[in-house]
């Protein structure tokens, strides 16, 4: 089983539409919790820092489930701009990022 | 800061040579990670740095593989010798802080990256 799973997708979605990413990990002892963004052929970029009491950042909102392991993204108003893969990532005790996969959404016009 | 510098961008090579990957962190920044990302493995981290020490290099998948950092401002991934399956894209971080305890300033930030290509 890998430490972080995601949803593959691609999730396709149209302008303005609300998607929902999630992730679970197995390491119960993991001590941060992020959200980056990775462009076509791109570095990736941290979107969010993800906290026990769900944190809003504009369009973006992220929760984190600790007794279920679970992280979750919700994106609003989906952009055109927001095509892109979003990689669910853990860092545990000794400061390793555990990076999942990642979910690829494409927002259509 | 013009961020995190990699060279080459891209690099082709053929079975059983050196390849030498080169990575300039952010001044100031006391961590530095090298990753290899592939569609079959994902992003996967190789081996990081503190203060230009190695900390952690469970993740260097075989001894054909090597990290230096002899500097603040400089390091280098090497594999020796090359072979196909180590065609990825090799990504280089640096952080000012550990990302284990949730802090303020403990973001990654990747460099653009070496795709390398092992015929």
């Amino acid at each position: 089983r890998k430490e972080v799973e995601q949803d593959p997708g691609p999730f396709n979605v149209p302008e303005g539409a609300t998607v929902a990413f999630n992730c679970t990990y197995s390491n119960s002892a993991s001590q941060s919790f992020f959200w980056y963004r990775q462009d076509c052929r791109k570095e990736p970029k941290l979107l969010m820092s993800v906290y026990s009491s769900g944190n809003e950042d504009g369009r973006f909102t992220a929760q984190l489930n600790r007794a279920s392991q679970y992280i979750s993204l919700l994106i609003r108003d989906s952009k055109l701009s927001d095509s892109a893969t979003y990689l669910c990532v853990v860092a545990n005790q000794g400061g390793k990022l555990i990076f999942g996969q990642g979910t690829e959404l494409s927002v259509k016009p | 800061d013009a961020g995190v510098i990699q060279s080459p961008r891209h690099e082709v090579t053929e079975m059983g040579q050196e390849v030498t990957l080169r990575c300039k962190p952010i001044s100031g920044h006391d961590y530095l990670f090298w990753y290899r990302q592939t569609m079959m493995r994902g992003l996967e981290l190789l081996i990081y740095f503190n203060n230009n020490v190695p900390i952690d290099d469970s993740g260097m998948p075989e001894d054909r593989f090597s990290a230096k950092m002899p500097n603040a401002s400089f390091s280098t991934l090497k594999i020796q010798p090359s072979e196909p399956r180590d065609s990825a894209v090799y990504f280089c971080a640096s952080s000012p802080k550990l990302a284990g305890v949730p802090a303020y300033g403990n973001e990654q930030f990747f460099g653009p990256g070496t795709r390398l290509t092992v015929l």
